[in-house]
């Protein structure tokens, strides 16, 4: 079976443009998260959704949305790119069902803004 | 508020050394804690995992770790490091008995393989 698949893998943008990170869940999940990795650092939260609702939002500016469809995949927005938007940005799925649900991870997608 | 710590940002071990990782976490509740490994370039992948039951958990390619709910740790052992260790080691704690609510990691610590 197919893992969580990000789009694209790597870009450029400048200061400034706008951003969309794509990102498709394991068949079957229903559970999207988002989450910003800075080099040297680990991963933050930025968000996650269910059922194509907003479950959770981490501390980010209102410069970063997403939503999820009805196929499950989900996008993630970033407007009026800054430099400091520079990161590795990781998508997670999981099924959502009892206690705990592992997250799979993504390989990632490489934002540079120059 | 929640939060990871891991003390060493980067260990560099010979080969067949033994390896230990350290994580400490707060956290006001019951935690899920986790161990990730990151190669570079790529996503990040699950270790082990512990939420219950026995303090010690055993996990993919060789690694284990022990909860220690005194000392607030979870550290990542391997007895026998190989070279395709080599990697970035993230500690993550979420809550228990939610999938709703994100994971909390700590920065990493940057594993070097010597021969």
């Amino acid at each position: 079976d197919a893992g969580v698949t990000q789009s694209p893998t790597h870009l450029i943008k400048t200061r400034g443009q706008h951003v969309t990170l794509r990102c498709s869940p394991i068949s079957g999940h229903k559970s999207v998260s988002w989450y910003q990795q800075v080099l040297g650092q680990g991963p933050q939260f930025i968000f996650q959704y269910y059922e194509k609702e907003e479950r959770g939002r981490g501390n980010f500016p209102d410069r970063f949305s997403a939503r999820q469809f009805p196929n499950y995949s989900s996008e993630l927005n970033v407007n009026a790119l800054l430099l400091g938007d520079s990161a590795l940005y990781l998508c997670a799925s999981w099924w959502l069902a009892g206690i705990y649900n592992e997250q799979f991870f993504g390989p990632g997608t490489r934002l540079t803004v120059l | 508020a929640q939060s990871v710590t891991q003390p060493d940002i980067h260990i560099t071990v010979s080969e067949g050394a033994s390896l230990e990782l350290r994580c400490n976490y707060s956290y006001g509740a019951t935690p899920y804690l986790f161990w990730y490994v990151q190669s570079p370039g790529q996503g990040l992948q699950l270790l082990l995992k512990y939420f219950s039951g026995d303090t010690l958990v055993q996990g993919i390619k060789g690694f284990e770790a022990e909860f220690k709910r005194s000392q607030s740790s979870f550290n990542l052992r391997k007895p026998s490091v190989h070279w395709s260790d080599a990697a970035e080691y993230f500690c993550a704690v979420g809550p228990f008995n939610s999938g709703n609510t994100p994971l909390v990691f700590g920065k990493g610590t940057r594993l070097s393989v010597i021969a």
